[in-house]
């Protein structure tokens, strides 16, 4: 089944432990994107990648990283989490710029 | 920033109306799209229209765009139970990444 799947779903962590929220797809798709949803702000837009090794920021890229060294994964690493970083986090993938993105289920993180 | 924005911020309707819901932008495009996500869930891409294109149909779905005014317009027709959710709309202001307004809520009462 064509999808892109993020772990885990759900995450509670305490301010300075360092994390990996883990994204793969399995539709050979060359764009990958990172999103944080918070209520009454929408979706705002991390870090994206066009390709392998090729990754740029988004709207609100402070505080987190990314890596794209295999086309098929984009993990988002929190450093430092700290409590602004509570939010829903979506990873999604696209072909390219003539196609829709597929979205994965979502990662609830809570930073106490 | 956000390059699009929906309005109305919510919606509320009864099944077998019709709910619009609109999508203005800033900046020039390469093309628009619109997705649907229910309560929490990931979103799911509806249709996408390119900036060439004024309309485009998909099922009860139809998508407009008037390029001339910055503004998109997604229409459900006969509306269900079904189709409640919020729905963004999602501009690429040229870089081809889509970025997302903040979307509509739309409700639909049996």
């Amino acid at each position: 089944e064509a999808q892109v799947t993020q772990n885990p779903r759900y995450l509670i962590t305490v301010t300075g432990k360092k994390l990996t929220v883990t994204c793969s797809q399995n539709m050979n798709h060359e764009y990958m994107s990172w999103y944080r949803q918070d209520p009454g702000l929408g979706l705002r837009q991390i870090y994206y990648s066009m390709n392998v090794e090729v990754t740029d920021k988004g709207d609100v890229p402070e505080g987190y990283k990314v890596s794209r060294k295999e086309k098929r994964n984009f993990p988002l690493i929190l450093e430092s989490p700290s409590p602004n970083q509570t939010s829903l986090y979506f990873c999604a993938s696209s072909m390219d710029s003539n196609y829709g993105y597929t979205f994965g289920s979502g990662t609830r993180l809570t930073v106490v | 920033s956000q390059q699009g924005e929906e309005d109305p911020q919510a919606l509320s309707i009864q099944e077998g109306e019709n709910a619009t819901m609109n999508c203005s932008y800033k900046t020039s495009i390469n093309n628009l799209q619109w997705y649907r996500q229910n309560s929490g869930r990931g979103l799911v891409h509806l249709i996408l229209i390119r900036s060439n294109e004024r309309e485009k149909h998909s099922g009860r779905l139809r998508v407009t765009l008037d390029t001339s005014k910055k503004s998109s317009s997604l229409l459900i027709t006969a509306s269900r139970a079904a189709d409640t959710a919020s729905y963004f709309c999602a501009t690429d202001g040229g870089s081809y990444i889509p970025t997302f307004g903040r979307g509509t809520s739309l409700i639909v009462h049996p």
